[in-house]
């Protein structure tokens, strides 16, 4: 089973900025396979991005995802103040398993 | 735009079944997508519980397969779940969503179930 590692557990920053969140996978992985989704309180999680690196619909260009080996990074270039939520990665492990990352709180510094 | 709405009881005793249904509305379940659910627990991260194609066979977390159904309702354009012999560990919100290329674009708002006596 594929162990998805998310870090930071929480990010404090300030609209505007630029945050960088972190998706480690125990071992080596498709980026096809590898998705991001934003959850804010009391509301289901929203796709942002599929196949590591493809904005899902109508989800804005300062998000972007980019991945390294094991190492997939959810990027959002300026801080709006409706970016402020819970972040989780989402992997396909084959033989029809998903697994998920445990989340990265970004919250307002 | 397609649309998903959860729908169940809200409690279940320990031991018991938990039946949920999803109802779609905005596409057909014999598109091509994968219907699936998934949980979480109050304040906790997201569990993929299982899917199903409309054609095939559903697939499940193998570690709640033993106690998971998941099943097609193509007259009522709907699938439903049911998990048995619950305990406390399986009080969560319990989402329903579509999906294609290995992620879920859409989802249900949520439904929380919880196990007590």
């Amino acid at each position: 089973e594929i162990v998805l590692t998310q870090s930071p557990a929480t990010l404090s920053l300030s609209p505007g900025e630029r945050a960088t969140l972190s998706c480690r996978a125990s071992q080596s992985v498709s980026s096809t396979y590898l998705a991001w989704y934003q959850q804010k309180p009391g509301q289901a999680p929203g796709l942002l991005i599929y196949g590591a690196s493809n904005r899902a619909t109508g989800i804005p260009d300062r998000f972007s995802g980019s991945v390294s080996g094991t190492d997939f990074t959810l990027t959002i270039s300026r801080l709006e103040p409706e970016d402020f939520a819970v972040y989780y990665c989402q992997h396909y492990g084959g033989s029809s398993f998903y697994t998920f990352g445990q989340g990265t709180k970004l919250e307002i510094k | 735009q397609v649309q998903l709405q959860e729908s169940g009881p809200g409690l279940v005793k320990p031991s018991g079944t938990l039946s949920l249904t999803c109802a779609v509305s905005g596409d057909s379940i014999g598109s091509y997508y994968w219907w699936s659910w998934a949980r979480q627990p109050p304040g906790k991260g997201l569990e993929w519980i299982g899917e199903i194609y409309h054609t095939g066979s559903p697939n499940y977390n193998p570690s709640l397969k033993s106690r998971v159904t998941i099943s097609v309702d193509k007259s009522k354009n709907h699938f439903s779940l049911n998990l048995s012999s619950v305990t406390a560990a399986d009080t969560a919100v319990y989402y329903c969503m579509r999906g294609r290329d290995y992620s879920w674009g859409s989802w249900g708002q949520g439904t929380l179930v919880t196990v007590s006596s």
